[in-house]
């Protein structure tokens, strides 16, 4: 099992370009999460889905889009990128049986920078 | 979902046994308290969960009090290869959604 994939691993953006991160988790798992880390700072969620079919706002949305492709793939869009979201993004995923917490699988993360 | 407060950072030395303190003030009937690490240039990685009173697996011990307003996250014996940012969350609801702190630096030395 890869787990939690993410692509692109790094990419540099002037402003106003768009990109797609991509994300894909092999754990059959039913939720999927989009966060992003600035530097010395606790990571901040931007978007999940609960569910394949759903998606909803976390903290920070503005500036994003995302897609539940399939349950397996959440994608994360910026129409026009500012130097505001230079970051580093993880894409997360978690069973969410609803029983009790479940825990949350990280990948290892999209270093983005916008010039 | 309840705001956690724990210390910005902490020092030991290997073989140490570390405490990390975290206070949930608000924390509501249905949530749980995790715990993750997060080493340079990684994501994090779930440590530890628990309801109530003591959790304890091969990492880690998780302390929590009667009231449930706060936790301690006890790493036993730590060594170089512990040196991270710990996160303590407080999570509830359906959607499993999770809100970070900044956490704590546990500097390991020799």
């Amino acid at each position: 099992n890869a787990g939690v994939t993410q692509t692109p691993k790094f990419q540099v953006l002037k402003t106003g370009q768009s990109m797609t991160l991509q994300c894909a988790q092999d754990m059959n798992h039913n939720s999927m999460y989009w966060y992003r880390q600035d530097p010395g700072m606790g990571l901040r969620l931007i978007y999940y889905s609960a569910s394949e079919g759903t998606t909803d706002k976390g903290e920070v949305p503005n500036g994003y889009n995302v897609s539940r492709l399939n349950k397996r793939e959440f994608s994360l869009r910026l129409e026009s990128a500012a130097p505001s979201q230079t970051s580093v993004y993880f894409c997360a995923s978690s069973a969410n049986t609803g029983s009790s917490y479940n825990e949350q699988f990280f990948g290892p993360g999209t270093r983005l920078t916008v010039l | 979902l309840a705001k956690t407060t724990q210390p910005i950072s902490m020092d030991s030395y290997e073989g140490q046994e570390v405490n990390i303190t975290c206070s949930h003030n608000n924390i509501a009937t249905n949530d749980y308290i995790t715990w993750y690490q997060q080493f340079p240039s990684q994501g994090p990685r779930f440590i530890i969960q628990g309801y109530k009173t003591k959790v304890t697996n091969e990492v880690a011990s998780l302390f929590i009090p009667a009231d449930r307003k706060s936790s301690t996250l006890s790493l036993p014996r730590v060594s170089l290869s512990d040196t991270a940012v710990y996160y303590c969350l407080v999570v509830g609801g359906a959607t499993n959604k999770l809100i970070f702190g900044t956490g704590t630096l546990l500097a390991v030395q020799p």
